[in-house]
């Protein structure tokens, strides 16, 4: 069964500009969640989708957004960037109904300059 | 207080040491806890995922979580260098909510 994946796996965007991107979870999984990891604070969730809807969301500002398609196929978009949104962005899924086993897809490295 | 903390290490040992890695947490309303390991420059990988108390073995790798003392440990047995990496704690409230992750701890076994 093939992984999580994410796309792209890196990116380098200026500051004020916005970003996109994509996650793929394993075949069957109906939840996904992102998570922001940068040396400072570590890993921090961002917000999770189960079947097209947000179950729940960290503390972020509003710049941060995502949304989850009908394939549960899930993107997260960062507008008006900033020099602090310089992280590795990870994406999770989960069969989603019960438990919690996250799988990680390998992660997207956004550098904003 | 932080809700969940890890010893960020480093932590170095020889080949075949066992290795016990440790997080404590303070909210006891957590019940689902899990272990990852993370490669520099990859995306964390599942180890181990125990439900509430006890021990979970697999294989070279033991989960322990005592909610009693809201403790948990993963033991390594007979390590190897590749299992040097870092390794972090995670845990959460209920099935779809989010997981709180320790810091990690920084991993190495010299041959």
């Amino acid at each position: 069964k093939a992984g999580v994946t994410q796309t792209p796996r890196y990116l380098i965007k200026t500051r004020g500009q916005q970003v996109t991107l994509s996650c793929s979870p394993i075949s069957g999984h109906r939840s996904v969640s992102w998570y922001q990891q940068t040396p400072g604070q570590g890993l921090q969730f961002l917000f999770e989708y189960f079947s097209e809807t947000q179950r729940n969301k960290g503390n972020f500002p509003g710049r941060f957004s995502g949304r989850q398609f009908s394939n549960s196929r899930s993107e997260m978009n960062v507008s008006t960037l900033e020099l602090g949104d310089s992280a590795l962005y990870l994406c999770a899924s989960s069969p989603g109904a019960t438990g919690n086993e996250q799988f990680f897809g390998p992660g997207t490295r956004l550098t904003v300059l | 207080q932080k809700e969940v903390e890890q010893d960020p290490g480093p932590l170095s040992v020889p080949e075949g040491a066992i290795v016990s890695l440790n997080c404590t947490y303070s909210n006891s309303a957590f019940q689902y806890f899990m272990w990852y390991r993370q490669y520099s420059r990859k995306g964390p990988e599942l180890l181990m995922y125990t439900y509430s108390s006890g021990n979970k073995e697999d294989g070279r790798f033991t989960a322990q979580v005592d909610k009693s003392s809201k403790y948990i440990s993963l033991f390594i047995r007979d390590s190897q260098p590749s299992d040097s990496a870092t390794y972090l704690c995670a845990m959460s409230y209920q099935a779809g909510t989010a997981l709180i992750f320790g810091k990690g701890t920084t991993l190495s076994v010299s041959s």
